[in-house]
């Protein structure tokens, strides 16, 4: 069974362009999650979705941040305009229960 | 945002040696799960652990969900040079729409064969 699938693995950008990440889960997971990893550190959540709800996006900076799952699957997140700060390993992640699996994750470098 | 308190924050081992790693949180979390990063990767799930007290056991690892909920360790037996990475502790609160995994920041960790 495939795990977790994100593209692309790697981006670089300049500074105040847009950008985009796309997840396709596991299949059957109904929850999604978009973490971002900076270098020396854990991953943090950006914003989890139940299907295609978002139930928790507190910790998206909405000013320049948007995500969407259509249809419950897959997941698309959207920084615009990147900034210098917003590189980082951008992480998603799917469950079906209270254990999380990751994909790669794309690493973004913007300059 | 809110991390754990994950120890060692690295670890120089020899092969075949046993290694121990730790998490704490002022906060009680209903789950613990424990990764594993290789450079370039994504975390991989080691170990799930549901219930205070459990002690769980997945080859050359065992994890124990600690009694009063707040911490947890992950043991490393015997290591060979494949154990090298990043692993990191997570908890989860449960309940309501709260089930956001908060991470630890990791121990790094070195085998020299």
């Amino acid at each position: 069974e495939a795990g977790v699938v994100q593209s692309p693995r790697y981006k670089i950008i300049e500074k105040k362009q847009p950008v985009a990440f796309w997840c396709n889960p596991i299949s059957g997971h109904n929850t999604l999650y978009w973490y971002r990893q900076n270098l020396g550190q854990g991953p943090e959540l950006l914003i989890r979705y139940e299907n295609e709800e978002a139930v928790d996006d507190s910790q998206l900076p909405k000013d320049r941040f948007s995500a969407e799952r259509l249809k419950g699957v897959d997941s698309t997140l959207k920084i615009q305009p990147a900034e210098l700060g917003d590189s980082a390993v951008y992480l998603c992640a799917s469950s079906l229960d209270n254990s999380a699996f990751f994909g790669q994750g794309t690493r973004l470098t913007v300059v | 945002g809110q991390q754990l308190n994950q120890s060692p924050q690295s670890m120089f081992i020899q092969e075949g040696e046993d290694v121990s790693m730790n998490c704490t949180s002022s906060s009680i979390f209903n789950t613990w799960l424990w990764y594993k990063q290789d450079p370039g990767e994504g975390p991989v799930l080691l170990i799930a652990l549901y219930k205070a007290g459990e002690l769980t056991s997945n080859g050359r690892l065992t994890a124990q969900f600690g009694i009063t909920r707040k911490d947890s360790f992950l043991n490393i037996s015997a290591s060979i040079p494949s154990d090298v990475g990043i692993y990191f502790c997570a908890g989860q609160r449960s309940g309501g729409s709260n089930y956001k995994l908060t991470f630890g920041k990791g121990t790094l960790l070195t085998v020299n064969p």
